[in-house]
């Protein structure tokens, strides 16, 4: 069974500050993605990594897949209160799919105005 | 939107009882996924179906069971009910058998009493 372990569980900092999340594991992943998710809705795709060493941008968000694709970062410019949420990663397998999607048990983040 | 729909919503029945959740993928995706999501546990993984043929299986206990069918929704089948099945369930399609981001469904919010 592969395991995701992210870092911090709880984070909560002011409007405008900058953050980064952790996203860490001893297996190899084919692909990673993190997630997004609200409380009471599903989790909602934010980015696919998939080439180790690979920095993917979204507006503020900056993620970027370990050169060994076994680990993530999730870097926040300038955090605004619409970003607070749980942020999930997951990872694809390389075995062939064989375990699914992975996810951790995510990072709960809090920007207070 | 994500394009998956669930149903039900919420769901509360007794311990002992079957209930069955019912997803619809997004169109023209193959892969339909069922997760688990309690507080304590966060995503587990119950089990994976690709054009109908099941592809991966995770945590699933063996009271529950599921299936694709040919029009590529799917249902998540869960038997003798326990107060610890009390969870939200997602459920969450993708286009390829994985590798590419999921797409998940709002949920189905399930309470044994």
């Amino acid at each position: 069974t592969q395991l995701l372990e992210q870092s911090p569980q709880f984070l909560s900092i002011q409007e405008g500050e900058n953050l980064t999340v952790y996203c860490n594991s001893s297996s190899v992943f084919s692909s990673l993605q993190w997630y997004r998710q609200e409380p009471g809705e599903g989790p909602v795709l934010l980015v696919t990594v998939v080439t180790g060493g690979e920095v993917k941008k979204l507006k503020r968000l900056t993620f970027q897949f370990g050169d060994a694709r076994k680990d993530s970062s999730l870097h926040i410019t300038a955090a605004q209160p619409g970003d607070t949420g749980l942020y999930l990663c997951a990872g694809a397998d390389s075995g062939g799919g064989a375990d699914g999607l992975t996810f951790g048990k995510g990072t709960h983040l809090i920007i207070q105005p | 939107d994500s394009g998956v729909t669930q149903t039900p919503k919420h769901l509360i029945t007794a311990t002992g009882q079957r209930v069955t959740l019912r997803c619809s993928p997004r169109s023209g995706d193959l892969s339909v996924y069922w997760y688990q999501q309690s507080l304590d546990q966060g995503l587990q993984f119950l089990i994976q179906y690709y054009n109908g043929e099941e592809r991966a299986k995770g945590n699933i206990l063996e009271r529950f069971s599921a299936q694709q069918f040919p029009d590529l929704h799917s249902e998540l089948n869960l038997s003798s009910l326990e107060l610890g099945d009390s969870a939200l369930y997602f459920c969450a399609s993708s286009a390829t058998a994985g590798g590419t981001g999921a797409f998940f469904g709002q949920g189905t919010r399930l309470t044994v009493v």
